[in-house]
């Protein structure tokens, strides 16, 4: 899962299997929350999006679960394939934001997802 | 990328240069926003416009200056007052502001000779 530390949390799975990136988030007032992927040198790429009137959301092999009673979000990917690979981040804004300051999306520290063959 | 550029890929800045880092989006988006990638971290927000023409601090802003003349353009131009300017910068852009998504261009990473 995320982590405060200054090395990424690292998460090694076998191609095929389904892989699960934790993400516990400290804002109570959050209400909307983003994965993102990032590839080496790339910037984020759009995975999928939750608001907080939901506990589960489903893409294309993604699956998203928020737990707002703990504070926690998770990315599934089912059939983890090489191209998976990546840095994970989850983000979190809070409602009712308006823009005036430095709020908005609070982005995590990211895993690193490694993919065995 | 979303239809979002940021030039050029690598940058080298010289010790007491000011250099501006390009980021262009065909979106229409009407908010865009600068981030700072550090090894192992995650992003902080440097600025960010909501509008044309407007443009706010984020959480680190020192160092830093933007224009928004146009609403597909939003340069950075990172001055000799930043003191550890290397990093890989992140332009990106969202049709709204508050709980919209943002899209994120390719980054340009910035090196001190």
């Amino acid at each position: 899962g995320e982590s405060v530390g200054l090395h990424l949390p690292t998460l090694s799975v076998q191609e095929g299997d389904n892989s699960i990136i934790n993400c516990a988030y400290s804002n109570s007032a959050s209400d909307y929350f983003i994965w993102y992927k990032q590839e080496s040198g790339k910037g984020p790429q759009f995975i999928i999006d939750i608001r907080s009137n939901m506990d589960k959301r489903q893409g294309q092999r993604v699956t998203v679960l928020l737990n707002k009673t703990v504070k926690h979000l998770s990315l599934q990917i089912a059939a983890t394939q090489p191209g998976d690979s990546a840095v994970y981040f989850c983000a979190e804004e809070p409602s009712g934001y308006s823009g005036g300051g430095a709020d908005g999306l609070t982005f995590g520290k990211g895993t690193h997802l490694i993919i065995q063959p | 990328d979303g239809g979002i550029t940021q030039s050029p890929k690598y940058l080298f800045r010289k010790e007491g240069q000011n250099v501006t880092l390009s980021c262009e989006q065909n979106l229409n988006h009407d908010a865009m926003y600068w981030y700072r990638q550090d090894p192992g971290q995650g992003l902080r927000l440097i600025y960010y416009s909501q509008i044309v023409n407007d443009f706010q601090k984020g959480d680190i802003a020192e160092g830093y200056s933007v224009s928004r003349e146009k609403k597909e353009s939003f340069p950075l131009t990172v001055t000799s007052a930043q003191k550890n300017p290397t990093a890989f910068y992140l332009c990106a852009s969202s049709s709204g502001w508050g709980q919209e998504t943002q899209y994120f261009g390719p980054g340009t990473r910035l090196l001190v000779l």
